[in-house]
């Protein structure tokens, strides 16, 4: 069966530094790769979406890389803001179910 | 433009009374999708639909049932609810779908909190 692995535990940074969110995928690969931002009592709002054949996405402080050999994207925040707090979903396309399917999302605290 | 409007917001029902959200959007999306989010779950697709009179089933079907009678509204009920039910659900829709078309990102609701007692 899928699986998608996100750190359940909160992520605590400073402001300025970079944070990065992991998320790992087994038994099947994705023909691409979403990142959503949720906030407390909201819905998902997309981010970025990154294919099987690119390595890396950026758009403004956000960057996200897709490695299908060790089957991980990686979401950093660059001179992360306390605005940034928020529940981060990853969400690959799955093939075999022509449908998106979401991780438990991870979530980011910034402290200023 | 409004997006994805989901309506109540909030709603307490005691087990085995039935209740129907409705999910409505103003872009024009052919796909639409009603998910279920739960602590540590993660969303948890329930139906979707891929255009007027058409419905699917996703991940978690049971105890749910939808309809797509307008393209622009998609409902989802609930005949018997069940305190399993208790949750949050999202609605979304989307352009398009699949691996090769554009991307499917998704425009979520904001979300109708459910509680069954």
């Amino acid at each position: 069966s899928q699986k998608i692995e996100q750190n359940s535990e909160a992520l605590n940074i400073q402001e300025g530094k970079t944070a990065t969110l992991t998320c790992n995928y087994t038994n099947y690969s994705p023909a691409y790769l979403q990142w959503y931002r949720q906030d407390p009592g909201r819905g998902p709002v997309f981010l970025l979406l990154i294919r099987e054949n690119e390595k890396e996405k950026r758009k403004e402080r956000l960057k996200v890389t897709f490695d299908t050999t060790l089957k991980q994207s990686l979401f950093h925040i660059t001179a992360s803001q306390p605005a940034d707090s928020a529940t981060y979903l990853c969400a690959p396309f799955i093939r075999a179910g022509n449908m998106l399917t979401f991780g438990g999302g991870t979530r980011l605290m910034v402290k200023p | 433009n409004a997006g994805v409007t989901q309506t109540p917001k909030f709603r307490v029902l005691k087990t085995g009374q039935s209740m129907t959200l409705l999910c409505a959007q103003d872009m024009n999306h052919e796909y639409m999708y009603w998910y279920r989010q739960d602590p540590g779950m993660g969303l948890r697709l329930i139906h979707y639909s891929v255009g007027e009179g058409t419905t699917a089933k996703g991940e978690v079907p049971d105890g749910y049932n939808v309809s797509r009678l307008k393209k622009q509204n998609f409902l989802l009920g609930l005949e018997s609810a069940a305190p399993s039910q208790t949750s949050v659900y999202f609605c979304a829709s989307s352009l398009t779908r699949g691996p090769t078309s554009g991307a499917n990102v998704l425009t979520f609701g904001a979300g109708s909190r459910l509680t069954v007692l």
